[in-house]
């Protein structure tokens, strides 16, 4: 298998405008982590989903954040409207139940909002 | 909620000597501890972990250690090597949630001097 896959690997926008990041989990996985990593808070976890359901967003820092599942291969972050505190890099991880605690990093996408 | 404190949060050591980093949870329910390793601009990698019926785990020069008493434990690296530079983050399951939820401690970045 690839691994976690995610697109953009950067992505440089400005302050206002929607960016919207990319994730397919590794084949057969059925839960789906969003991560934030910063140098001042360190890696936080957004959301989660399990078969494609949101589980767990208290993470989202705000309405300005959304996550999507369509289906079990594909999830999309959104920020709208994006802000300068935003800048961060945005990891994705997925997991499978029955070995539900080793979950595997995507590469992430470095987010400059200027 | 679970809370992982990491320390130290930079470590530098000389080639061939041993590194040693420490990690306490607040959540006694929480049973998995990974440790994870993230080199510049990459994703965190599951290195190894350790589950709380256990208190001991080797895998060649890395080994972890759990005390669920004291709620605290440790990666040590021997023999240290250049490439073993890179930036370690514990993390606990989240006792809680029956889903694989982790809860990163803030990172140790380790140095390797040649």
């Amino acid at each position: 298998d690839a691994g976690v896959i995610q697109s953009p690997r950067h992505e440089v926008t400005e302050m206002g405008q929607e960016v919207t990041l990319r994730c397919k989990p590794i084949s057969g996985h059925d839960y789906l982590f969003w991560y934030r990593q910063t140098m001042m808070r360190g890696l936080e976890l957004l959301i989660y989903f399990n078969n494609n359901v949101p589980i767990d967003d208290s993470g989202m820092p705000e309405d300005r954040f959304s996550a999507k599942m369509p289906n079990a291969s594909f999830s999309t972050l959104k920020i709208q409207p994006s802000e300068p505190r935003d800048s961060a890099v945005y990891f994705c991880a997925s997991t499978y139940r029955l070995t539900y605690y080793e979950q595997y990093f995507g590469p992430g996408t470095r987010l400059t909002v200027t | 909620g679970e809370n992982v404190e990491q320390h130290p949060s930079t470590l530098s050591v000389q080639e061939g000597d041993s590194a040693v980093i420490k990690c306490t949870y607040s959540d006694s329910a929480s049973n998995y501890f990974p440790w994870y390793k993230q080199e510049l601009g990459k994703g965190p990698q599951l290195i190894i972990d350790i589950r709380s019926n256990v208190g001991e785990k080797k895998d060649q020069r890395i080994a972890v250690t759990l005390n669920k008493t004291a709620k605290h434990f440790s990666l040590h690296i021997t023999e240290t090597q250049p490439e073993d530079s890179a930036v370690y983050f514990c993390a606990a399951r989240d006792g809680s949630s029956n889903t694989g939820k982790l809860i990163f401690g803030q990172g140790t970045t380790l140095q390797v001097k040649p």
